[in-house]
């Protein structure tokens, strides 16, 4: 157990619609990184957060948008889903926002919401 | 964009085999790490390694990263039906510390 909590674990949707997963990360840590996991494209990172605020983006869509609450907990929305957006949406977390020390640069990964969309 | 190359992409051997799964990258990374994924669950870290040439030993699991620290391969000796799993490689960028993963290698052990 990673200490990484992801909700919910299956979201079966149509096309479309809108969802919003969410995140809590391990005690302790301020980051929270969101990753979306498929086949083809193998793990990508969507977005991270630090201690509330955007830190850094990577490929996400302008249809997905992501927040940090001040408890730490985060929250990944989905709007508009397409067929392709079917998909292992992944939560990890960590300390810090990494740095020179290998640990620093440790993530923990939730267990992850399988996304499907009809 | 840094990218990385992991190979193979499918292994399929028998118990008590050994083998080596290959990472490579044209970037340098200021370290590399190991993670394994299992069905149904989330990538789970193994081991980081930081120095060019640098060798880790984790039990059965051998970890090397190349001298120019672009490479690095994860060499499993005896291997066991749990050892079955999806092996992921991340490169730690220099620059903003985030990492790049390969696609991975679906590794199965048979009994």
């Amino acid at each position: 157990d990673s200490g990484v909590t992801q909700t919910p674990k299956h979201l079966i949707t149509a096309t479309g619609q809108r969802v919003t997963l969410r995140c809590s990360p391990r005690s302790g840590d301020l980051s929270v990184y969101w990753y979306q996991q498929s086949l083809d494209q193998g793990l990508q990172f969507l977005i991270q957060y630090y201690n509330g605020e955007e830190r850094a983006k990577g490929n996400i869509l302008e249809r997905f948008s992501a927040q940090q609450f001040p408890d730490l907990h985060s929250e990944l929305n989905l709007s508009s889903l397409e067929l392709g957006d079917s998909a292992l949406y992944f939560c990890a977390s960590s300390v810090g926002v990494g740095g020179d020390v290998s640990s620093y640069n440790e993530q923990f990964f939730g267990p992850g919401t399988r996304l499907t969309v009809l | 964009t840094q990218l990385l190359e992991q190979s193979p992409q499918f292994l399929s051997i028998q118990e008590g085999e050994n083998l080596t799964v290959y990472c490579n990258s044209s970037s340098v990374f200021s370290s590399l790490q190991w993670y394994r994924q299992e069905p149904g669950e989330g990538p789970v870290l193994l081991v980081t390694v930081v120095t060019g040439g640098e060798v880790k030993k984790l039990k059965r699991l051998t970890f090397q990263f190349g001298d120019a620290r672009k490479d690095s391969s994860l060499h499993i000796t005896a291997a066991q039906p749990g050892d079955t799993g999806l092996y992921l490689c991340a490169g730690v960028s220099r620059s903003n510390y985030k990492l790049t993963f390969g696609k991975g290698t679906l590794l199965t052990v048979n009994p």
